[in-house]
């Protein structure tokens, strides 16, 4: 089955200690991303990559950090996360083709940093 | 950055009616995308539409790019339509072919 997982799904934890966030996709896409969901703003992209040891920041990169080793896999790393952290992240993997850039997002992990 | 405003904010539906949804940004882009969020959560994308019109069911859409707006129109909507409806962009002519700037969402419900 075509999917992007997300682990954990669900994480609390306390001011700076550091976590990775996992993200990885069956689908053999180039295009990976992250994204927070905050009540009020929206979807915010966080950064993305293009490819393998290809990585961008987008509109909200600060404070976190990304790497992309592999194909598959796009982990989400919080170096020291902070209460402004908190909030619901989302994975998702494209293609980017000319003609087709659908993404499949992963379930989503929900953050708590107290 | 690119600006993207969707309208309305909220849309109150009785099963049946037909709808639509407008998403205008300020700047050329090519890159246009359609997603629904359900009340679950979860994100699925509906349409990739930097230009021309698309039709998947009951959904259709369009975009006018020379006018900088994009349409989502919902006809005989459904209580599974219901949930938030984000249009999200990229900026043309950059480097930055992967960055999506997100409006901030239609929200649908629909009653039965």
């Amino acid at each position: 089955e075509a999917q992007v997982t997300q682990n954990p799904r669900y994480l609390i934890t306390v001011t700076g200690k550091k976590l990775t966030v996992t993200c990885s996709q069956n689908m053999n896409h180039e295009y990976m991303s992250w994204y927070r969901q905050d009540p009020g703003l929206g979807l915010r992209q966080i950064y993305y990559s293009m490819n393998v040891e290809v990585t961008d920041k987008g509109d909200v990169p600060e404070g976190y950090k990304v790497s992309r080793k592999e194909k598959r896999n796009f982990p989400l790393i919080l170096e020291s996360p902070s209460p402004n952290q908190t909030s619901l992240y989302f994975c998702a993997s494209s293609l980017f083709s000319g003609t087709s850039a659908e993404q499949y997002f992963g379930p989503g992990t929900r953050l708590t940093v107290t | 950055g690119i600006q993207v405003e969707q309208s309305p904010p909220d849309l109150i539906l009785q099963e049946g009616a037909n709808s639509t949804l407008r998403c205008n940004f300020s700047d050329s882009v090519n890159n246009l995308q359609w997603f629904h969020q359900n009340p679950w959560g979860q994100l699925i994308n509906l349409f990739y539409i930097p230009s021309g019109t698309k039709q998947n069911g009951r959904l259709s859409a369009t975009t006018v790019a020379t006018e900088r707006y994009s349409l989502l129109y919902i006809s005989s909507s459904q209580t599974t339509d219901s949930g938030v409806y984000f249009c999200a962009v990229t900026l043309a002519g950059g480097t930055s072919y992967g960055k999506l700037t997100f409006g901030q969402g239609t929200i649908l419900t629909v009653h039965p």
